[in-house]
Order: C-alpha cells, then sequence, then structure tokens
C-alpha cells in the first residue's frame, strides 16, 4: 500500500517557538497534499490544500500566516506552525493524493504538537 | 453544519460476530464514499471505498453498502476480530470538485470482544 511519512511524531516546545512538520509520500507522487487537525473525539478537520508548485488553499477559518504551507516537490509538502501558543496544541495531519479522481488518500501517522 | 455524520459514538460487538457501522450524509453531490480505520496516535488507514454507481462493494471480510436514496451508508465487517477495535470514519467526496476533498464524520469507536 501507499506510504505517507509524517515527522515528527511529537513536539514538546515553549510558546512562541516556530514548528515545522514534514509530510512525505514515499512510493509514489502526490500532486495534492492535505494537512488535517483533529481534536479529541472530533472528526478530522481539513486546514489546507497543497498543490505541487502553487499556493496552498486554506480552509475558511485557518490563518494562513499561522500556518505556512510549502509544497515544493511531489513527495513533500511542509506545515509550519509560526509563533505558535498553547491553543495550537493539536494533533496534525497530512495526507497525500496521486491526482486521480476516484483514489483515495493516503494518511501519514500525525503530528502530536504541544506548546507549553 | 454536518454533512457527514456517524451517529454512533461507539459499538461494542463480540469477536466472530458481525460488526456494522453506520454513516449518513446530507450532501446530494457526494459521490464517492470511503471508510478509514484509526487507531490511537495513527493516521488513518484505508480501508475501502464505493463509487454512487455500485451500491455493494467487498473486500475480505469488510463490505460497504450505500443506499443513495436514504443518503445512507454503512461498513459490515464479518467476522469481526479484536484487531479490528479502532475508531472507523466514513468519508465522503465530490467527484466534480477540483482538489480531490474529502468530508469526514466525527468516527465510531469499535470494540471487540474477545
Amino acid at each position: 500500500g501507499a506510504v505517507v511519512s509524517q515527522h515528527p511524531s511529537r513536539v514538546i516546545c515553549k510558546s512562541g517557538t516556530s514548528v515545522k512538520i514534514e509530510c512525505r509520500s514515499l512510493d509514489f507522487q502526490a500532486t495534492t497534499m492535505f494537512w488535517y487537525r483533529q481534536f479529541p473525539k472530533q472528526s478530522l478537520m481539513l486546514m489546507a490544500t497543497s498543490n505541487e508548485g502553487s499556493k496552498a488553499t486554506y480552509e475558511q477559518g485557518v490563518e494562513k500566516d499561522k500556518f505556512l504551507i510549502n509544497h515544493a516537490s511531489l513527495t513533500l509538502s511542509t506545515l509550519t506552525v509560526t509563533s505558535a501558543h498553547p491553543e495550537d496544541s493539536s494533533f496534525y495531519i497530512c495526507s497525500a493524493h496521486r491526482g486521480y479522481s476516484n483514489q483515495p488518500q493516503h494518511f501519514g501517522d500525525g503530528t502530536r504538537l504541544s506548546i507549553l | 453544519d454536518q454533512q457527514v455524520k456517524q451517529n454512533s459514538p461507539s459499538l461494542s460487538v463480540q469477536e466472530g460476530r458481525i460488526s456494522i457501522l453506520n454513516c449518513d450524509y446530507t450532501n446530494s453531490m457526494f459521490d464517492y464514499f470511503l471508510w478509514y480505520k484509526k487507531y490511537p496516535a495513527e493516521g488513518p488507514t484505508f480501508l475501502i471505498s464505493i463509487s454512487s454507481i455500485k451500491d455493494k462493494n467487498e473486500d475480505g471480510r469488510f463490505t460497504v453498502f450505500l443506499n443513495k436514496s436514504a443518503k445512507h451508508l454503512s461498513l459490515h465487517i464479518v467476522p469481526s476480530q479484536p484487531g479490528d477495535s479502532a475508531v472507523y470514519f466514513c468519508a465522503a467526496k465530490n467527484s466534480g470538485g477540483s482538489n480531490y476533498k474529502l468530508t469526514f464524520g466525527k468516527g465510531t469507536l469499535l470494540t471487540v470482544n474477545p
């Protein structure tokens, strides 16, 4: 099956720090990658859609200057949480898509971000 | 407004029996549906999908049924095994959309008891 690697799996840092999370598709080229956030006992909430070589499309209510997304290649997207605060603490998950209709998204294992 | 609803937050079944997980949707533009399984502290794993041109898709122990008129789908697992214990998410997509976005339900925690 398709493999998506997300790193790091867990981050604990002080308030005001910027944190970068990487998402790599290891065995296929992902024209589109997605970034989600999950709160406890809630669904996956889409934050943004990232297409290789173009600007990310952010969902309503997601601050693009707070959550910087870069999709520089067909196998790598990064999410940077800038000047993180305790309310940014959450579980962040990426997914990758091959770009063909009716294909599933394949997910990374997520990053648990804890801001002190 | 929840466009994909999983009204049962949890389900408990005995090993060997059938597990039935339900999902309802409100957006009539959805035409592709997926089920994902998620263990704690891991990302969701794709299980099975169905296109709206079908009403059933089967893969081993997993079968998904789609009732378009009722805007309802269900995932059947038979026989259920303890390793199936996880959170199951239903997701839906509008294939006419341009960016492959999925809309997820809140998930159902399945516990299979030995």
